[in-house]
C-alpha cells in the first residue's frame, strides 16, 4: 500500500519567514495530493491540494509543488504569521476505486513566534 | 454548510468494554472513513465505506469493527477495548464526483483505563 513519509516533524520560524514541508510518497499510482491543517482542537481543514498532471499551485500565501518522477510534494507558506501555527498533514490519494482514501504523513507542528 | 457529528467529544471506558462510536452527516455524502490520529504518527485509516452495508479495511482494522445501515451514519466499534487504542478518532465524510475534500467531524477522545 501507499506510505507517505513527512518532514520536519517540528518546524520554528519567526514571524514573516518562509515555511517548507516535505512529502514522499511509494505509490507511482497516487495522483491527488491535498494538504490539511490542524489547529489545536479542532477539527483538520483542506489548504491546498494538487493533482498529477500540475506541478504546482499557488493560493495566496501558500503553494505547493510537485515532482512525480521524484515522488515528492512540497508546502510552501510566505510571510508566516502567528495564526499559520498548527500541525500540518499531506497526504496521497490513488483515486479511483479508493476515492477520498487519503494516505497521510506523520505531521508537522508549525509554531511562528512573532 | 456540511456537518459531520461526533456523538461524544470524549469518552472514558474500561479495559474489555465494547464501545460504540457514532458519526452522522448531514449531506448525503457516499463515502465515509474512519482515522485515528496519535501525535508523531498522523491520521491512520481503520475502516471506510462507500455505501449502505459496505465496508472496507484501512491500513489498521485490528480490534475494530464498522457498521453502515443508513447512509448518513457510519459507526466504529470495538469489541473489547484494549489500552492500546486510547487515541483521538476522527471521522470523515466526502460526496462521489468531488474534488476528494474531506470534511472531517470534530474528533471523539478515547481514553481506555
Amino acid at each position: 500500500g501507499e506510505n507517505v513519509e513527512q518532514h520536519p516533524s517540528t518546524l520554528s520560524v519567526q514571524e514573516g519567514d518562509s515555511a517548507v514541508i516535505k512529502c514522499t510518497y511509494s505509490d507511482s499510482a497516487s495522483n491527488y495530493f491535498p494538504w490539511y491543517k490542524q489547529e489545536l482542537g479542532k477539527r483538520p481543514q483542506l489548504i491546498i491540494d494538487i493533482r498529477s498532471n500540475v506541478g504546482e499551485k499557488k493560493d495566496q500565501r501558500i503553494a505547493v509543488t510537485l515532482n512525480k518522477t521524484a515522488k515528492h510534494f512540497s508546502l510552501h507558506i510566505t510571510e508566516t504569521q502567528p495564526e499559520d501555527s498548527a500541525v500540518y498533514f499531506c497526504a496521497a490519494s490513488a483515486g479511483g476505486t479508493s476515492y477520498g482514501k487519503l494516505t497521510f504523513g506523520q505531521g508537522t507542528i508549525l509554531t511562528v513566534h512573532p | 454548510d456540511v456537518k459531520v457529528t461526533q456523538s461524544s467529544r470524549y469518552l472514558v471506558k474500561r479495559t474489555g468494554e465494547k464501545v460504540f462510536l457514532e458519526c452522522v452527516q448531514d449531506m448525503d455524502h457516499e463515502n465515509m472513513f474512519w482515522y485515528r490520529q496519535d501525535p508523531g504518527l498522523g491520521l491512520r485509516l481503520i475502516y471506510f465505506s462507500y455505501d449502505v452495508k459496505m465496508k472496507e479495511k484501512g491500513d489498521i482494522p485490528e480490534g475494530y469493527s464498522v457498521s453502515r445501515e443508513k447512509k448518513e451514519r457510519f459507526s466504529l466499534i470495538l469489541e473489547s477495548a484494549s489500552t492500546n487504542q486510547t487515541s483521538m478518532y476522527l471521522c470523515a465524510s466526502v460526496p462521489l464526483g468531488s474534488n476528494e475534500k474531506l470534511f472531517f467531524g470534530s474528533g471523539t477522545q478515547l481514553s481506555v483505563l
